[in-house]
């Protein structure tokens, strides 16, 4: 089964600037998905970016982009340019390439935003 | 708006009882998916029906149950509720695959007093 690892509970940092969330991540496939969503205080899940496995290039969005390590098994996440409005818990998760299976959820990063 | 509506937003009951999650998909999609977020488990896979079959199980007690109906609609049944079983409820949905992730319903907060 696969498993999805988020080692830092809680991220600090201030408006304008960068931050980077860590995820790791065990499978023994070859191709699968990786996602980051995002729940702010309202707890709405919400869709911040996603990855193929497949592609070599680092997917981005706006001011989020990922640090994709295949070989590593590590899917990081850069948030530019930092707003207040991003403070909320980040989670990666998983899912096999056939995309018939579930989502696994990593437990999340809570991420503080200060002016 | 998702597009995945989940009634109620809130619920509030007493041990023992019983009660009735409800979730409907965003238009088009087959599959639905239910999760469970407590605060220390963080978000746990419950189940998922895929056009009106249950296509896979998680880590669902035998006291919860779930369906999904013609219209594609589910609903997830908690019975015998205990203490423990406070937390989010939340549904989900994506067409025939996932591989665009799931869109998310704003989710069921359940209080079992």
């Amino acid at each position: 089964a696969q498993t999805v690892t988020q080692s830092q509970p809680e991220m600090s940092v201030q408006e304008a600037e960068t931050v980077t969330l860590s995820c790791t991540y065990d499978t023994s496939e070859s191709d699968y998905y990786l996602f980051w969503y995002k729940q702010p205080p309202s707890r709405q899940m919400i869709l911040v970016i996603r990855q193929e496995a497949y592609k070599q290039q680092n997917a981005t969005e706006n001011r989020f982009s990922v640090n994709f390590q295949k070989a590593a098994k590590s899917f990081s996440l850069k948030i530019s340019d930092s707003q207040l409005g991003d403070a909320a818990m980040y989670f990666c998760a998983y899912e096999s390439w056939s995309g018939y299976s579930t989502l696994t959820f990593g437990k999340g990063t809570m991420l503080l935003v200060s002016p | 708006d998702s597009g995945v509506t989940q009634t109620p937003k809130h619920l509030i009951t007493a041990t023992g009882q019983r009660v009735t999650l409800r979730c409907s998909p965003r238009s088009g999609d087959l599959s639905v998916y239910w999760y469970q977020q407590s605060l220390d488990q963080g978000l746990q896979f419950l189940i998922q029906y895929y056009n009106g079959e249950e296509r896979a199980k998680g880590n669902i007690l035998e006291r919860f149950s779930a369906q999904q109906f013609p219209d594609l609609h589910s609903e997830l049944n908690l019975s015998s509720l205990e203490l423990g079983d406070s937390a989010l409820y939340f549904c989900a949905s994506s067409p025939r695959t996932a591989e665009y992730g799931y869109t998310f319903g704003s989710g069921t907060r359940l209080t079992v007093v």
